[in-house]
């Protein structure tokens, strides 16, 4: 049972590239949820998605954009990447009214 | 909107001592709270949760964790702290649809 996992782990690009975050889970879950983790501001919730084929913006949408095709994967697309943008990305899911699964994060640098 | 307050950004015990990590909450209702634990390089870990009932409740590798309504915290405590437990700990309150709001988490370190 993989849980929640994140493909990539690493990356780094230039300014205005654009790529994709893949989340999968394997644990039927409903909810799915995509932060950033910056250094000494916590964790902040980008998007979320309650099901298939909806999405929601959480406290810090901007520049990010989210879909979620299929049940068990949420995408986050980066179209046109800035420095501000470079932290640790982590990606959630949970059953109704459960708490939160962590997958172990993506560290995307953008120079 | 809700919010968490993690007033310690570092704390530093030593090994065998007792923990205690401040934890406040601002929830227009009945908050369900969680603590959860980052190790370097990994993704978090659920140590406890708060949904109702008992006050203070248990959680995994010895911590626990009391709600306090009147002073809207939820304290994580640990009698006994080792080597092991170096890590970053967040707090963390529910909102819609299971969304999370976290504090800016707490840095421990265990000194020998």
């Amino acid at each position: 049972n993989a849980g929640v996992t994140q493909t990539p782990k690493f990356r780094v690009l230039k300014t205005g590239q654009s790529m994709t975050l893949l989340c999968a889970q394997d644990m039927n879950h409903e909810y799915m949820y995509w932060y950033r983790q910056d250094p000494g501001m916590g964790l902040r919730l980008i998007h979320y998605s309650v099901g298939e084929g909806t999405t929601a913006k959480g406290e810090v949408p901007d520049g990010y954009n989210v879909s979620r095709l299929k049940k068990q994967n949420f995408l986050l697309g980066l179209e046109s990447a800035a420095p501000s943008q470079t932290s640790v990305y982590f990606c959630a899911s949970s059953p109704l009214w459960e708490p939160q699964h962590f997958g172990d994060g993506t560290r995307l640098s953008i120079l | 909107a809700q919010s968490v307050t993690q007033p310690d950004i570092h704390i530093t015990v030593s090994e065998g001592a007792s923990l205690e990590l401040r934890c406040n909450y601002s929830y227009g209702a009945t908050p369900y709270l969680f603590w959860y634990v980052q190790s370097p390089g990994q993704g978090l870990q659920l140590l406890l949760k708060y949904f109702s009932g008992d006050t203070l409740v248990q959680g995994i590798k010895g911590f626990e964790a009391e709600f306090k309504r009147s002073q809207s915290s939820f304290n994580l405590r640990k009698p006994s702290v080792h080597w092991s437990d170096a890590a970053e700990y967040f707090c963390a309150v529910r909102g819609g649809y299971s969304t999370l709001t976290f504090g800016k988490g707490t840095m421990l370190l265990v000194s020998p």
